[in-house]
């Protein structure tokens, strides 16, 4: 158990579908991220919320749409997804954001665009 | 651009010593930070190092040479279960953190 939770851990979505990935924390922290990880390739950070508000977006296309309802709770909503876009998805937590914190990571979601 | 470099992947015996490398460029540094991914879970924190010098934890050290951009990750008698990829992670001047591409170690018995 890290502290960090994702559902669903694995997903198999058509071009046209749209679901949603869940994080949930229960750490106390005050920022949460999502995270993109492909094989072989360094993590791209994908959005930053602090406090609820978000403070990153680094060029994600829009069919990736965050939400963060609380500080425990974090979705990404996915639609109209590439086959390029299968990867693992990360959530993370830390304490703040700005500072070098240690990022709790979740399980990730395995997610598969057909 | 910013960069981080780190192996690929790298194979050690069962009890033996590996070392892995990390080198960086990066628009300021505000510390080095080495996390554990184990197949399928999630990444873990191993170390953080601001400083020069070595930071040893257990079986694990990390070592930091900021005017080299360069640290390394050293993991002695080695176990099975250390069979896993090896992040290392930069913060930046704007505290970004910048990933490197992970080196997966492969421990043989």
């Amino acid at each position: 158990e890290t502290g960090v939770t994702q559902t669903p851990r694995h997903l198999v979505m058509g071009m046209t579908n749209k679901k949603s990935l869940k994080c949930e924390q229960h750490l106390g922290h005050n920022a949460m991220y999502w995270y993109k990880q492909s094989a072989k390739k360094p993590l791209e950070l994908m959005f930053v919320y602090s406090l609820e508000e978000r403070v990153e977006n680094n060029s994600v296309p829009s069919r990736f749409s965050p939400e963060c309802p609380n500080s425990s709770h974090l979705f990404l909503h996915l639609h109209t997804l590439q086959p390029e876009d299968s990867a693992l998805y990360l959530c993370a937590s830390s304490h703040s954001q700005g500072e070098a914190n240690v990022l709790t990571f979740g399980a990730g979601s395995r997610l598969t665009v057909l | 651009g910013q960069n981080i470099d780190q192996p690929t992947e790298m194979t050690a015996t069962e009890g033996a010593i590996v070392q892995i490398n990390c080198t960086y460029q990066t628009s300021g540094f505000n510390g080095l930070f080495w996390y554990q991914q184990h197949a399928g879970e999630a990444p873990t924190f191993l170390s953080y190092n601001v400083l020069d010098g070595l930071e040893e934890k257990g079986r694990f050290s990390s070592f930091l040479s900021r005017s080299k951009g360069y640290s390394y990750l050293l993991l002695k008698e080695l176990q099975m279960k250390d069979s896993a990829s090896y992040l290392c992670a930069v913060t930046d001047s704007n505290y970004q953190l910048i990933w490197g591409a992970g080196t997966k170690l492969i421990i043989k018995p």
